[in-house]
């Protein structure tokens, strides 16, 4: 059974600071992975996805990945109150099509 | 623009009512997918598509089937609803045969079964 692990929260962080998202997963053959937001009543949209080892910085959102390690992270930078919401971690197995979807870390960003 | 389309954004049924969920993506991907999403339960694949008439059961079919007659179109079908089909259905579609591309979420049906 494939696993994706995310502290459900809430993370909560004052506006400006940086939030840290952590993800953990069980699969070995993960190839890529994704970072969805996903606001309350909303259907989730992707933020970042990367495929290699590393990091991988856009605007304010920095995907950083490793594979030996079976963990995956997302940095905000300048948290937003509008950042407030639930982000899914969901690697990608490449031999079946599908995501497999942690489920989701609350992150609230106080004003 | 990718644009998923989910034919209701509300939905009421009563127990035993053939239910019918539709989902319209335009932008010739290959691969489409439906999900429930429930309270700690998170995003749950119920079925999935890579082509057209083609289908594979995803973690939790029990209940339901789908139709892909068209490459943009792919039906969720509760053949007879009940009560704990009550839930946030959603749509996705990828473009490429080998599913490495992101997922285009729909914006979602809540049906709510009595």
């Amino acid at each position: 059974q494939k696993e994706v692990e995310q502290n459900s929260g809430p993370l909560s962080v004052p506006e400006g600071a940086i939030a840290s998202l952590n993800c953990t997963y069980s699969d070995r053959v993960s190839q890529s992975f994704f970072w969805y937001r996903q606001y309350s009543g909303k259907s989730p949209e992707l933020i970042m996805s990367i495929y290699s080892n590393g990091d991988k910085e856009d605007g304010r959102f920095t995907a950083q990945l490793n594979k030996a390690s079976q963990y995956v992270s997302l940095l905000i930078r300048d948290s937003q109150p509008s950042d407030s919401a639930t982000y899914l971690c969901a690697p990608y197995g490449g031999s079946n099509y599908k995501l497999t979807f942690g489920k989701g870390t609350l992150l609230t960003v106080n004003p | 623009d990718v644009k998923v389309t989910q034919s209701s954004r509300y939905l009421v049924k009563r127990t035993g009512e053939k239910v019918f969920l539709e989902c319209v993506q335009d932008m010739d991907h290959e691969n489409m997918f439906w999900y429930r999403q429930d309270p700690g339960l998170g995003l749950r694949l119920i079925y999935f598509s890579y082509d057209v008439k083609m289908k594979e059961k995803g973690d939790i079919p029990e209940g339901y089937s789908v139709s892909r007659e068209k490459k943009e179109r792919f039906s969720l079908i509760l053949e007879s609803a009940s009560t704990n089909q009550t839930s946030m259905y959603l749509c996705a579609s990828s473009p490429n045969r080998d599913g490495g591309e992101t997922q285009y979420f729909g914006p979602g049906t809540r049906l709510l079964v009595l």
